[in-house]
């Protein structure tokens, strides 16, 4: 399974855009580019994900480098509610239900 | 809908029993695994199934067994307890025909301690 390399921790203050970088220098073709969240004592939310092309929903973009060996994932204007453990994780096209995650980034927003 | 539940939400087990942790979902998702979270780490894979009688192994499924006799339940069986199980778990699902939108739905965990 191909592997993500992203910063321990990041920090941002209230109401800024927050760019999470994520590394994945060996990814197949077949490899979605999906971000997950957790915050504290929950369990893992889905926030965005793709293949190629940017990606834009209600909760975040996801900006994919042409070579797509790397991407961002983009909060517009972060708020304490966002601070929590972003993990970047590649998935194949098949979908066979494995998700491997790595370590993520925390991301302390500060008031 | 209730999406992904998970139950008990907490267990205390004395090292050598056995018991199975409930994962059940009810969005029809073909794909359903198990992850354990121990402190301060990131999420492992256990076990993971595609489809109702298909089962696979994941990163750690040693001490673990699964089956997936329904397409809604998943349920994830400790054999004989040891201390090293101490952690929390989640169960997770998804569709081939639905990920492309939503990705993968967690459920909210198993808090489990072996004494």
């Amino acid at each position: 399974d191909a592997k993500t390399t992203q910063p321990n921790s990041m920090e941002s203050n209230e109401e800024e855009p927050v760019h999470l970088p994520c590394n994945h220098s060996t990814i197949s073709g077949t490899d979605y580019i999906h971000w997950y969240r957790q915050l504290p004592s929950q369990g893992p939310e889905y926030v965005i994900h793709g293949l190629t092309s940017n990606v834009n929903n209600r909760m975040a973009s996801l900006a994919i480098a042409e070579d797509r060996k790397s991407s961002t994932l983009i909060l517009h204007r972060a708020t304490l509610r966002d601070a929590a453990v972003y993990y970047c994780i590649l998935a194949t096209s098949s979908n066979t239900g494995k998700l491997i995650f790595g370590q993520g980034t925390t991301l302390q927003v500060k008031p | 809908n209730a999406g992904v539940t998970q139950t008990p939400k907490f267990q205390v087990l004395k090292t050598g029993q056995s018991m199975t942790l409930q994962c059940a979902q009810d969005m029809n998702h073909e794909y359903m695994s198990w992850y354990r979270q121990d402190p301060g780490m990131g999420l492992r894979l256990i076990h993971y199934s595609v489809g109702a009688g298909i089962t696979d192994q994941g990163e750690v499924p040693n001490g673990y067994n699964v089956s997936r006799s329904t397409t809604e339940d998943f349920p994830l069986r400790l054999l004989s307890a040891a201390p090293s199980q101490t952690s929390v778990y989640f169960c997770a699902s998804s569709s081939h025909k639905t990920t492309g939108n939503y990705g993968y739905t967690f459920g909210s965990g198993t808090r489990l301690t072996v004494v």
